[in-house]
């Protein structure tokens, strides 16, 4: 059964300073993984997409990372600002089709202060 | 472009009750999966619907139902409310079943229910 871990649950970090957030799975044959950010009692924002034939993907001062068979995405997120203060998930997908849901980790709260 | 609508978006109900949330999709998106998120379990897929079938299901009692219309809107339906489905219910689309492998999914903003 796959599983999705995020370390760690509660990040503080100040303004300006780099930061990366890990997200770990336990079964290596996915399909893709996706990086949402969530604000407070809001939906999910889709950040970054990568397939399971890439190693990365970037969006602005956002980068994320795929190592498939260490079960590992990195979400490096460079020179942060107040405004990247949210929750940020992490899921992958097993397949498409009807094996398309996504599986989610419980996510990292960020909060930069300014 | 209109994203993905929830409504309401908030909702109280009692225990022992049932309740029905509205998603629509993105114009020309036909799949219409839903999620529940509660602090303890965090994000837990409930079903996905595509062409008005479902085509997937999460592990979740009987009592969570849903449906898609011809025009791709989707329902979910909750029968016999406990305290315990009180979350926040999220529905996301996509164009194709499954997602695609470089688009994934749209969600919307969600409806909070309260089970009182």
């Amino acid at each position: 059964k796959q599983e999705v871990t995020q370390i760690p649950a509660a990040l503080s970090v100040p303004e300006g300073e780099n930061l990366v957030l890990n997200c770990s799975f336990t079964d290596s044959a996915i399909y893709n993984l996706q990086w949402f950010r969530q604000d407070p009692g809001k939906g999910l924002t889709s950040l970054l997409l990568i397939q399971s034939s890439q190693r990365e993907q970037t969006s602005g001062r956002l980068n994320a990372s795929l190592d498939k068979s260490s079960g590992r995405s990195t979400l490096y997120i460079a020179a942060s600002q107040p405004g990247d203060s949210a929750t940020y998930l992490c899921a992958v997908r097993l397949g498409g089709g009807s094996q398309g849901n996504l599986i989610f980790g419980k996510g990292t709260k960020l909060s930069v202060k300014p | 472009k209109a994203g993905v609508t929830q409504t309401p978006r908030y909702l109280i109900k009692t225990r022992g009750q049932q309740v029905t949330l509205s998603c629509s999709p993105i114009s020309g998106h036909r799949s219409v999966s839903w999620y529940q998120q509660t602090p303890g379990q965090g994000l837990q897929f409930l079903f996905e619907y595509f062409s008005e079938t479902q085509r997937n299901k999460g592990n979740f009692p009987g009592r969570f139902s849903g449906r898609q219309f011809s025009n791709s809107r989707s329902e979910m339906n909750v029968s016999t409310l406990e305290l315990g489905d009180s979350a926040l219910y999220l529905c996301a689309s996509s164009p194709r079943l499954g997602g695609t492998a470089n688009y994934g999914y749209t969600f919307g903003s969600g409806t909070r229910l309260t089970v009182v």
